[in-house]
């Protein structure tokens, strides 16, 4: 598997509170994503990223922002958290056709 | 729109085999998936297939690809406790977005 890592692995903040999750890849992949996994409604896409400074929003975006300044950095960023932001975060990379996925951040807003 | 469907949840006894449907609906698509994820963890590409190919082995799983009906289906034989995980169905079309469409998924509960 892809060597993808995120961090924090789980985090608790407080409503209001700006959070920032990071998703680092060491296999030089083009494309990065950013979902969000919640009982009922599956996976879904936030944003992704195309190449360096390359992004653009997926089907949940509101709320959220990312920056890719390296290949192989995609950050994710809560402006100013809210409960229904509370999920399991995934990152996912992939070179072409194929994503591979890191092991997930468990957010949990107060 | 696009669309994945999969059917919840499948239960089968340790040493069955397991047969884990999907069915979409863009007739364009090019890539299909299998994902498997285990508890607490992220998902894992299990296999993927072609659409100009009906059929891929790999050890004990059997990718099936019906074109037409656009069906496609995951055999896992010998199903071992291990095998216990949510299984995901995804298509990636030809065409526009190169952003995959995933299912819901489906649990399969192996029970020994």
């Amino acid at each position: 598997d892809a060597g993808i890592t995120q961090s924090p692995r789980h985090k608790v903040t407080e409503t209001g509170t700006p959070v920032t999750l990071r998703c680092h890849q060491t296999e030089n992949h083009r494309y990065m994503y950013w979902y969000r996994q919640d009982p009922g409604h599956g996976l879904r896409l936030i944003h992704y990223s195309y190449g360096v400074k390359d992004t653009d929003k997926g089907e949940v975006s509101d709320g959220y922002s990312v920056s890719r300044s390296k290949t192989e950095d995609f950050l994710l960023t809560l402006e100013s958290a809210t409960s229904s932001q509370t999920s399991v975060y995934f990152c996912a990379t992939g070179p072409t056709y194929e994503q591979y996925f890191g092991p997930g951040t468990r957010l949990t807003v107060t | 729109g696009e669309d994945v469907e999969q059917s919840l949840f499948l239960s089968v006894r340790e040493g069955d085999s397991s047969v884990i449907n999907c069915t979409y609906t863009d007739s364009s698509s090019t890539y299909l998936y299998w994902y498997k994820q285990e508890p607490g963890a992220g998902l894992q590409l299990l296999t993927y297939i072609f659409s100009n190919m009906d059929m891929k082995q790999d050890q004990r799983l059997t990718v099936l690809l019906n074109k037409k009906d656009k069906h496609l289906s995951l055999r896992i034989a010998d199903t071992q406790t291990g095998d216990s995980a949510i299984y995901f169905c995804a298509e990636r079309a030809s065409r526009g977005s190169y952003i995959p469409t995933f299912g819901r998924g489906t649990s399969l509960i192996v029970h020994p």
